[in-house]
């Protein structure tokens, strides 16, 4: 079964810096998507960046950008010019490609970002 | 956000008691999800539905059951209400296989057990 790890459960910043959150995860799938999502105090879900993975290249999003490196199984995401807005939790999700029962989101706990003015 | 709406949005119950949980979309997508969410624990996955009247277990099904009898409803059921059961709920759809493979959520419903 797949699984997704943040070992950083709080992360702070100063505003207008850069932070960078990490994920991990484990399967053994070639071909599957990761994704960031935000989830400010108003609880809602909000899709920040997408990579796929047959996709080398690293997908950005503003000031949103990812490391993704498929051979440790790592996505990293990255936030330039921290903003005050930018304060949330932070989950990575798994999503793999075979058939089966994998059309499933599989989450990380979360990363706590707290943004310092 | 796929135009996804939860019912109720916050529900104060007691344990023993059976507690009904609805999604509604709009967008007619396939697929459709039920995750909760407690501190440290992340979203993990209820039950979710492939179509009208599929569903299968996710990871913590024990002490809830899921109906679809129509592609934009999703009822989340607990039978007997345990405070173990008291969390955020959320709702989510999927269009399936596409470029742009996102999942929608809905607001959630905060549900306490006492």
């Amino acid at each position: 079964a797949q699984t997704v790890t943040q070992s950083q459960p709080e992360m702070s910043v100063r505003e207008a810096e850069t932070v960078t959150l990490s994920c991990t995860y484990d399967t053994s799938e070639s071909d599957y998507y990761l994704f960031w999502y935000k989830q400010p105090p108003s609880r809602q879900m909000i899709l920040v960046i997408r990579q796929e993975a047959y996709k080398q290249q690293n997908a950005t999003e503003n000031r949103f950008s990812v490391n993704f490196q498929k051979a440790a199984k790592s996505f990293s995401l990255k936030i330039s010019d921290s903003q005050l807005g930018d304060a949330a939790m932070y989950f990575c999700a798994y999503r793999g490609l075979t058939q089966g029962g994998s059309e499933k989101l599989v989450f990380g706990k979360g990363t706590k970002l707290t943004v310092n003015p | 956000d796929a135009g996804i709406t939860q019912s109720p949005r916050h529900k104060v119950t007691e344990t023993g008691t059976p507690v009904t949980l609805r999604c509604h979309q709009t967008e007619n997508h396939r697929y459709m999800y039920w995750y909760r969410q407690d501190p440290g624990h992340g979203l993990r996955l209820i039950h979710y539905s492939y179509g009208v009247k599929d569903t299968d277990k996710g990871e913590v099904s024990d002490g809830y059951s899921v109906s679809r009898s129509k592609t934009e409803d999703f009822l989340l059921t607990l039978e007997s209400a345990t405070s173990s059961q008291t969390s955020v709920y959320f709702c989510a759809t999927w269009t399936g296989r596409s470029s742009y493979n996102e999942q929608f959520f809905g607001p959630g419903t905060r549900l306490t057990v006492l």
